[in-house]
């Protein structure tokens, strides 16, 4: 079955301090990856994506993520944490790539930044 | 518009009523998604338009379950006899290819 992982629930980082957030996916092909944060009452909005080409991609507020086709990982990161970035985050595929179709999501982080 | 738009943001409902929850994309967007989050939870795929076809209705949990974009535009999705298990949050998002950008959901509470 196709899934994505992200295996904490919530991740407690203190401002200033570097920030991870984890995702590993499990689909057929090549998939494109995305990266979406929600707020609380707001709708998901896209960070970032991988489709193809570097590793390391880079998107919205500073975030990037780095694509790792043998672990199948696709994690979130970020140098310095603000505590605006305070928010839920999800992972999501699109499996067998194509710019159609629906996204899977993982169940989501819940990330805590700390002044 | 801006964005996606979703109406109404909050919906109460009784067992057993009928609902009907609205979806205005971006302008000129031809893929439209529906998902359902339940509390906790990631979203899940329900249905999939290109323009006015649904090309993928594989996620519908039930035939009480329905959804149309009759001039490829706006679409309503409607939940017949609703039931308790019914209540979440159900997020519409527009797609020119790539990216979807999602509208701020319904609530939905079936009491």
């Amino acid at each position: 079955a196709q899934s994505v992982a992200q295996p904490e629930d919530q991740v407690n980082v203190a401002e200033g301090n570097p920030l991870t957030v984890k995702c590993t996916y499990s689909v057929s092909g090549n998939p494109y990856l995305f990266w979406y944060v929600q707020y609380p009452n707001r709708g998901l909005q896209f960070l970032l994506k991988y489709i193809t080409g570097d590793n390391l991609v880079k998107g919205s507020y500073g975030f990037e993520a780095e694509f790792n086709k043998s672990q199948t990982s696709f994690h979130l990161k970020k140098p310095s944490a603000l505590v605006s970035d305070s928010a839920l985050y999800f992972c999501a595929v699109r499996p067998y790539g194509g710019s159609q179709g629906n996204l899977i999501f993982g169940k989501g982080t819940k990330l805590s930044v700390k002044p | 518009g801006a964005g996606v738009s979703q109406s109404p943001r909050y919906k109460v409902a009784k067992r057993g009523q009928d609902v009907a929850l609205r979806c205005d994309p971006i302008s000129g967007h031809v893929s439209l998604f529906w998902y359902q989050q339940a509390l906790g939870q990631g979203p899940e795929f329900l249905t999939y338009f290109q323009n006015e076809a649904q090309l993928d209705k594989s996620g519908l949990p039930s035939d009480r379950f329905f959804a149309e974009r009759p001039e490829g535009s706006v679409s309503t999705l409607k939940i017949q006899r609703t039931q308790q298990e019914d209540s979440a949050v159900y997020l519409c998002a527009s797609s020119l290819g790539g990216e979807q950008y999602f509208g701020p959901g319904t609530r939905l509470t079936v009491t």
